[in-house]
């Protein structure tokens, strides 16, 4: 069974511009969610969706923000990059119902320069 | 406010020694609680998780954790490590109904052959 998948692996961005990050959750998971590793800050929420809504955000700006598809996949979008979004961006995915069960991918390195 | 702490940043075993590491957390109603292991360059892997029942948790690759009602604790443990086992841990805490998942700051682990 394939596990969660992201890309790119990498992704290098000048601030101000946009950047775009994908993810496919494992087959039949209908939860996504999105964290932001950033160095010495540890793994902070960013977005949840499900079945195509977004179901709950964690405390970061509108900048940040994401869409899901009718096949499950997702998309975060990080407008106005800024030099402190440089970061490794996780996506995990879960059955619907099961928040707990997250599977992880193996994330997308941004660096704004 | 629901909060989780692992003390200990980086901590250094030799192959073959036991390991402990620690992790706290700060929740007025019986939490979930959860242990990750990230390899370098890798998305985070579930080790094991406790929702109820039996405090003492089993989980993959060897490790185990105590949940300590009385101490707000839940260390993982193993008994001999591996240099496998060399990666970065993060204790994670979460409570039914609440959607929310809160990681620690992580423990890099580093085994000396």
């Amino acid at each position: 069974e394939a596990g969660v998948t992201q890309s790119p692996t990498h992704l290098i961005k000048t601030r101000g511009q946009q950047a775009t990050l994908r993810c496919s959750p494992i087959s039949g998971h209908t939860s996504v969610y999105w964290y932001q590793q950033a160095l010495g800050l540890g793994l902070q929420f960013l977005l949840w969706y499900d079945e195509g809504e977004e179901r709950n955000r964690g405390n970061f700006p509108p900048r940040f923000s994401g869409r899901q598809f009718p096949n499950y996949s997702s998309e975060l979008n990080v407008n106005a990059l800024e030099l402190e979004d440089s970061a490794l961006y996780l996506c995990a995915s879960s059955l619907r119902d099961s928040y707990y069960e997250q599977y992880f991918g193996p994330g997308t390195r941004l660096t704004v320069t | 406010a629901q909060s989780v702490t692992q003390p200990d940043i980086h901590i250094t075993v030799s192959e073959g020694a036991s390991l402990e590491l620690r992790c706290n957390y700060s929740y007025g109603a019986t939490p979930y609680l959860f242990w990750y292991v990230q390899s370098p360059g890798q998305g985070l892997q579930l080790l094991l998780k406790y929702f109820s029942g039996d405090t003492l948790v089993q989980g993959i690759k060897g490790f185990e954790a105590e949940f300590k009602r009385s101490q707000s604790s839940f260390n993982l443990r193993k008994p001999s490590v591996h240099w496998s086992d060399a990666a970065e841990y993060f204790c994670a805490v979460g409570a039914s109904g609440t959607y929310k998942y809160i990681f620690g700051t992580g423990t890099r682990l580093k085994v000396l052959a």
